[in-house]
């Protein structure tokens, strides 16, 4: 079985600040590893996903991720946040067919 | 294209009512998912089908079913739902499963009364 911990359930950043939403995760097999983003009122967007090879990962709107193999961790980060940031941050495990997520961590992005 | 198209938006129904959500992809993809997401909670995984075939239930009340009457439709029928069903239904699909990104639709949000 196969588990993920946000420790964050909010994280509130002024806007141009560098904002990381940390994730860690359990497994008893090698795992692939994402982030999704999910705005107020929509679905969920991909921002990035690991499966193997550099274990820095880009995604999109700036974002990038570290997996870190003997911390089990995969923290994602952004230099530099804006307001359209705001949003939940959903951080997944996927051994074979199925995503497990963690519970979210809600970034706040004020002026 | 990687949407994924979801009917109705929003929808409100009573506890006899008989409703159903649609989703629906174009981009090939083989595995299909339905998931359940409460506020300030993530999804959970109600149903996975996979080259139209159902493949997970994850133990979900027979008073929500399933179909995929093609590799692009997916399904979920509604019957005698409970308050505490309402919930943002999420669709998602994938190329066949395993390791592949699953791409979400916008959800339907259910209301019931």
């Amino acid at each position: 079985a196969q588990s993920v911990t946000q420790l964050d359930s909010q994280v509130p950043v002024f806007e141009e600040a560098p904002v990381e939403l940390r994730c860690n995760y359990s497994s008893s097999v090698s795992v692939y590893l994402f982030w999704y983003v999910q705005y107020p009122n929509q679905g969920l967007q991909l921002l990035l996903k690991y499966l193997s090879g550099s274990t820095l990962v880009k995604g999109i709107n700036g974002f990038e991720a570290e997996f870190n193999k003997s911390q089990t961790s995969f923290h994602l980060r952004k230099p530099s946040v804006h307001i359209s940031d705001t949003a939940e941050y959903f951080c997944a495990v996927s051994p074979y067919s199925t995503l497990t997520f963690g519970k979210g961590t809600m970034l706040l992005v004020s002026p | 294209d990687t949407e994924v198209t979801q009917t109705p938006k929003h929808l409100v129904m009573g506890m006899t009512n008989k409703k159903s959500l649609k989703c629906e992809q174009h981009m090939g993809h083989r595995a299909m998912y339905w998931y359940k997401q409460k506020a300030k909670k993530p999804p959970e995984l109600m149903f996975v089908y996979s080259y139209e075939k159902l493949s997970i239930n994850e133990s979900v009340p027979s008073r929500f079913s399933p179909e995929c009457p093609n590799s692009s439709l997916l399904n979920l029928h509604l019957h005698a739902l409970q308050p505490e069903d309402s919930a943002l239904y999420l669709c998602a699909s994938s190329q066949t499963g395993s390791t592949d990104t699953q791409y979400f639709g916008p959800g339907t949000r259910l209301t019931v009364l």
